[in-house]
């Protein structure tokens, strides 16, 4: 079965800098969820959108930004990179009308790693 | 803040053994949903269980949720070294029912041959 795509898997990239994140959902699920997790912590939710609007927002930083495009994929941007910015970024995906019955299995890809020097 | 902790922090175990890990929560929730993840790798769904309902299985996996007392537990019988690995409890607790999930702070399971 198809899973959760994430581009690129490792990433590194100098202070200052910017990066961008892709995700691509699993077919057919509308809704996706950005983590970040640093190193030995528990993934932080940053931000997700339904149906390519902007459902919930967390933890994300004014530097970094995301949108869901017509295809459902999403990208994560990152300007004015920090060292502390290093981490796995996951993109998680579900199908949002199962969020409102208790019933989002959250689908995780397998991150993007991210090193800021 | 952290919505969920974990307990224990790490557990060892030999093959063969069962291994049991807790997770309370703190404000009411739509599902708790846990998951594995290998060293530095990407998150494994395992099992999702409603706030409704108080136990579900898995093959070799048991999750049980108590509601008053805002926790869960999750059992590994007859676990394996493959089992090996750090295990997160999330919580859907959105009002708004967006699905986000807060993650406990993990157990890192080692099972040895």
């Amino acid at each position: 079965a198809a899973g959760v795509i994430q581009s690129p898997r490792h990433l590194i990239k100098e202070k200052r800098e910017t990066a961008t994140l892709k995700c691509y959902p699993i077919p057919r699920h509308d809704t996706v969820y950005w983590y970040q997790q640093g190193p030995g912590q528990d993934p932080q939710f940053l931000i997700s959108f339904y149906e390519k609007m902007q459902s919930d927002k967390g933890s994300i930083p004014d530097r970094f930004s995301a949108q869901q495009f017509s295809d459902y994929h999403s990208e994560l941007n990152m300007s004015s990179l920090e060292l502390g910015d290093s981490a796995l970024y996951f993109c998680a995906s579900s199908l949002g009308r199962r969020a409102g019955l208790g019933l989002n299995e959250q689908f995780f890809g397998p991150g993007t790693r991210l090193t800021v020097l | 803040s952290q919505q969920g902790e974990e307990d224990p922090q790490a557990l060892s175990i030999q093959e063969g053994e069962n291994a049991t890990m807790n997770c309370s929560y703190k404000t009411s929730i739509n599902n708790l949903q846990w998951y594995r993840q290998n060293s530095g790798r990407g998150l494994v769904h395992l099992i999702l269980i409603r706030s409704n309902e108080r136990e579900k299985h898995s093959g070799r996996l048991r999750v049980t949720l108590d509601t008053s007392k805002k926790s869960s537990s999750l059992l590994i019988t007859a676990s394996r070294a493959a089992d090996t690995a750090s295990y997160f409890c999330a919580t859907d607790a959105g009002s708004s029912n967006t699905g986000k999930l807060i993650f406990g702070q993990g157990t890192t399971l080692q099972v040895k041959p």
